[in-house]
């Protein structure tokens, strides 16, 4: 069954608003949680580390104030792309790790188009 | 820098006819190869996960092999439901879970 539950699978807006996509564990507890980021063609490339209770870890290159991580319990981290711009379109997926020696569980991914 | 270089880009086969997908890898310190397979708007799903050199994974028509400098996905007798882009990643020793991905093998299976 579904590990991670991501919400919404898509969502269009509008140059210069926000968005905030949910990824939840089901079933267990994840005091981290993963984003990443697809863009057409090419890899899956890691965002930032949610931590719960504190503050998130973001890859080089990553804006920390333009997306917005919030892991707030222990089922659920938010991601808000803020200001988007059309270069922000793209395919963004979270993903958690079960247990100590299990591998990433990815969600079904969250299809962004800023217009 | 690690890096993850998958072949081919794309592959089209008749439904059982067997192939091999290829992922090679450069890392500073492997602790673990992963297989997932991805459908179109969909996140990816778990295959397998190779830990060492000679290591062998099998779960229907797939089986993963790994050696120090890629890994191997052969696909036996497929089918049209295998159909889907099949992706490499590596972690390197001392990343908590930080994974580097390849672009990927889109495969097409067709009757």
């Amino acid at each position: 069954g579904a590990v991670v539950s991501q919400h919404p699978s898509w969502v269009i807006c509008k140059s210069g608003t926000s968005v905030k996509i949910e990824c939840r564990s089901l079933d267990f507890q994840a005091t981290t949680m993963f984003w990443y980021r697809q863009f057409p063609k090419q890899s899956l490339m890691l965002m930032a580390t949610s931590n719960e209770g504190s503050k998130a870890t973001y890859e080089q290159g990553v804006e920390k104030d333009k997306f917005l991580i919030n892991h707030a319990s222990l089922t659920l981290s938010t991601l808000t792309v803020t200001s988007a711009h059309p270069e922000d379109s793209s395919f963004y997926i979270c993903s958690v790790r079960p247990g100590h020696n299990s591998p990433l569980h990815f969600g079904n991914g969250t299809r962004l188009t800023v217009t | 820098e690690d890096q993850v270089t998958q072949s081919p880009e794309a592959l089209r086969l008749q439904e059982g006819e067997s192939s091999s997908l290829n992922c090679s890898y450069t890392v500073s310190g492997l602790r673990g190869l992963f297989w997932y397979r991805q459908d179109p708007g969909k996140g990816p799903e778990f295959l397998f996960t190779l830990y060492s050199a000679g290591e062998e994974k099998e779960k229907e028509r797939l089986k993963a092999t790994l050696t120090k400098k890629e890994s191997f996905l052969h696909i036996t007798a497929p089918k049209p439901e295998d159909s889907a882009t099949y992706l490499c990643a590596v972690q390197a020793s001392g990343t908590a879970s930080k994974l580097t991905f390849g672009t990927g093998t889109r495969l097409q299976v067709t009757l």
